[in-house]
């Protein structure tokens, strides 16, 4: 089964705002609000960044949003911090249950 | 504090088997679903498999389906993967990770590295 859709790369200077985009189907992003964001540094396990779209586990600094229009999810980092500087992967377990290909993000 | 703990990683010869178990902590086992995930090198995640609290429903990705069986036992606070049949695609990083309401996955463990070789 296809992975959703990310951009394979992203990038912002510190200080800045960038957004990542994650496209599935109907029969998923778009039917279920079961969408999640996980950050992954080098080296170490995913960490929960975003849950059911837009809502944040503890301990998740406000600069971390998400959001979904139609088919489309989006996480918006903003602030960029040096530390943000990572993989991001996109999920769903709405109908599929499948994460998106990743999206590198630079921090310039 | 919540921890999970792969092992059972290692080398195995394509037709292979292997068997992963990831001990649990820190929170109420027996309520939680679980799932693995695994992650080949320099590649992104892929779901395997999920099951819930006390092992009667399983799901299983199509590309490990009738080789890998999910399985738990809540006295021992585990979950395992048996990998029957290891392709050479089946190297990857495999994680074990708690499932949040069961439509995310709140916690993960560090990882158990499987290579599949001859």
């Amino acid at each position: 089964q296809s992975a959703l859709t990310q951009p394979p790369s992203a990038s912002g200077s510190p200080g800045q705002s960038v957004a990542i985009s994650c496209t599935g189907t109907s029969g998923d992003i778009g039917a279920y609000d079961y969408v999640s964001w996980y950050q992954q540094h080098p080296g170490k396990a995913p960490k929960l960044i975003i849950y059911e779209v837009n809502k944040r586990p503890s301990g998740v600094p406000d600069r971390f949003s998400g959001s979904k229009s139609g088919n489309t999810a989006s996480l918006t980092v903003s602030g960029l911090q040096a530390d943000d500087e990572a993989d991001y992967y996109c999920g769903s377990y709405g109908g599929r249950k499948v994460f998106g290909g990743g999206t590198k993000l630079t921090v310039l | 504090e919540v921890q999970l703990v792969e092992s059972g990683g290692g080398l195995a010869q394509p037709g292979g088997s292997l068997r992963l178990s990831c001990e649990v902590s820190g929170f109420s086992f027996r309520d939680s679903w679980m799932t693995w995930v695994r992650q080949a090198p320099g590649k992104g995640l892929e779901w395997v498999a999920t099951i819930n609290g006390d092992g009667s429903v399983k799901s299983y990705a199509e590309p490990i389906k009738g080789r890998f069986t999910a399985s738990r036992d809540t006295a021992q606070n585990s979950l395992y993967l048996q990998m029957n049949n290891l392709r050479a695609d089946d190297t990857a990083v495999y994680y074990c990770a708690r499932n949040r309401a069961y439509n995310c996955l709140d916690f993960w463990g560090q990882g158990a590295l499987v290579t599949v070789s001859s």
